[in-house]
């Protein structure tokens, strides 16, 4: 079956390491979003691809960064730089215009710093 | 950039009861959608209604849309425990979508 994988699907990370949270799609989709969830927060746009070996900030990209070598996979590194980056992170995707489509989204990753 | 705006932030009835959610938001839109979100998991694609739409069923669900008001609702029949979830409306802004905060459903047995 097609589907979006997010692993781990727990992390922790020690202050001033980078981590890299792996979200890899089956589902032949040009587009590829990473997004943020805090408690009570709703999800924040963090960056967002639509085709290969190209990406765009979204509305809060600072302290991440992300690359987009192939279109099955979208990974996204939490830097050091990222000051307060516990948080749940969903990965999606969609096939051209999301606001046609709609997206389809993986079972998420829970960081933690510890 | 927050888009839509759900309400209320969290919702509480009886099994069997219908559950009503809206969804206000601020410009102009070409589609907004519906998802649920599962505690700890990943939100699920509910419905999409287009702006040249103003009602649309699937299964228990229905969703409005009043382009004029600038506002949804989605109306869950016959609730049941495993409608308990948060529900988060979705607008299309060029070329992503931006979420609300949604609304936490409880459904009591």
């Amino acid at each position: 079956d097609g589907g979006i994988t997010q692993s781990p699907k727990y992390l922790f990370r020690k202050e001033g390491q980078n981590v890299t949270l792996s979200c890899e799609q089956n589902l032949n989709h040009d587009a590829m979003y990473w997004y943020r969830q805090d408690p009570g927060q709703g999800l924040r746009l963090i960056y967002y691809s639509q085709i290969v070996n190209d990406f765009q900030k979204g509305d809060i990209a600072e302290g991440y960064s992300v690359s987009r070598e192939k279109k099955e996979s979208f990974p996204l590194t939490v830097t050091s730089a990222q000051k307060n980056p516990t948080a749940f992170y969903l990965c999606a995707s969609s096939a051209r215009e999301p606001g046609d489509y709609g997206y389809t989204f993986g079972s998420g990753t829970r960081l933690t710093v510890v | 950039s927050q888009q839509g705006e759900e309400d209320p932030q969290a919702l509480s009835i009886q099994e069997g009861e219908n559950a009503t959610m809206n969804c206000s938001y601020k410009t102009s839109i070409n589609n907004l959608q519906w998802y649920r979100q599962n505690s700890g998991r990943g939100l699920v694609h509910l419905i999409l209604i287009r702006s040249n739409e103003r009602e649309k069923h699937s299964g228990r669900l229905r969703v409005t849309l009043d382009t004029s008001k600038k506002s949804s609702s989605l109306l869950i029949t016959a609730s049941r425990a495993a409608d308990t979830a948060s529900y988060f409306c979705a607008t299309d802004k060029y070329d992503k979508i931006i979420f609300g905060k949604g609304t936490r459903l409880h459904i009591l047995p």
